[in-house]
């Protein structure tokens, strides 16, 4: 299993372009999510998906879209980029997140994005 | 104030040192916790659960203090392949689905 993917690994963009980043995942998971990783702030939540058709906003999404229209896929599409968005992006992918049990989130390499 | 709670660092400490990072949640209804490790520029991986009756693997114990809110894990004998940043992590059960907040991070640095 190659587990979750991530390209590009590298980004720079200038403000008012738009790019998606792209996670692919192996391991069947039903739950994937976009994380974005800046510095002193922990990664913080922008969109997730509880399965293929359904996403739902997290804690910072605006600027951002997201589709899935497979199990596997969930790009994370930045609309018009800002620096505000320079970060590191983690997309990551879990079993399941139903239930009240907890299941291991698996991250991909990330992707380092800089917008000028 | 923030969800989770963790003591930046960096901890500078020799080979073999014990070292202890904690780290505070502030939402009582979190119902599982855990402790990822994140090393330089790649992505979290993890390393432990924390259960309530604590929990060890190895070098690595994790405990669990819900009235006080708090969580830690305590590396005996370091070795320089710890060096990294340990997150802590917290979930929240709502509205069917389970959802993770991960604290900043606490940066060890293990010297020979």
């Amino acid at each position: 299993n190659a587990g979750v993917t991530q390209t590009p690994k590298f980004q720079v963009l200038k403000t008012g372009q738009s790019m998606t980043l792209q996670c692919a995942q192996d391991m069947n998971h039903e739950y994937m999510s976009w994380y974005r990783q800046d510095p002193g702030m922990g990664l913080r939540l922008i969109h997730y998906s509880v399965g293929a058709g359904i996403t739902d906003q997290g804690e910072v999404p605006n600027g951002y879209n997201v589709s899935r229209s497979t199990t596997e896929d969930f790009p994370l599409r930045l609309l018009s980029a800002a620096p505000s968005q320079t970060s590191v992006y983690f997309c990551a992918s879990s079993y399941s997140t139903r239930g009240a049990g907890s299941y291991e989130q698996y991250f991909g390499p990330g992707t380092r994005l800089t917008v000028t | 104030r923030k969800e989770v709670e963790q003591d930046p660092g960096p901890f500078n400490v020799p080979e073999g040192a014990t070292v202890a990072f904690n780290c505070t949640y502030s939402n009582s209804a979190s119902q599982s916790f855990f402790w990822y490790r994140q090393d330089c520029r790649k992505e979290p991986k993890l390393l432990m659960s924390v259960y309530s009756s604590g929990n060890e693997d190895g070098r690595f114990t994790a405990q669990l203090n819900r009235a006080s809110q708090y969580i830690s894990l305590l590396i005996r004998d370091s070795k320089l392949s710890d060096s990294a940043t340990y997150l802590c992590v917290v979930n929240l059960f709502s509205g069917g689905y389970n959802k993770l907040i991960f604290g900043a991070g606490t940066r060890l640095a293990v010297h020979p």
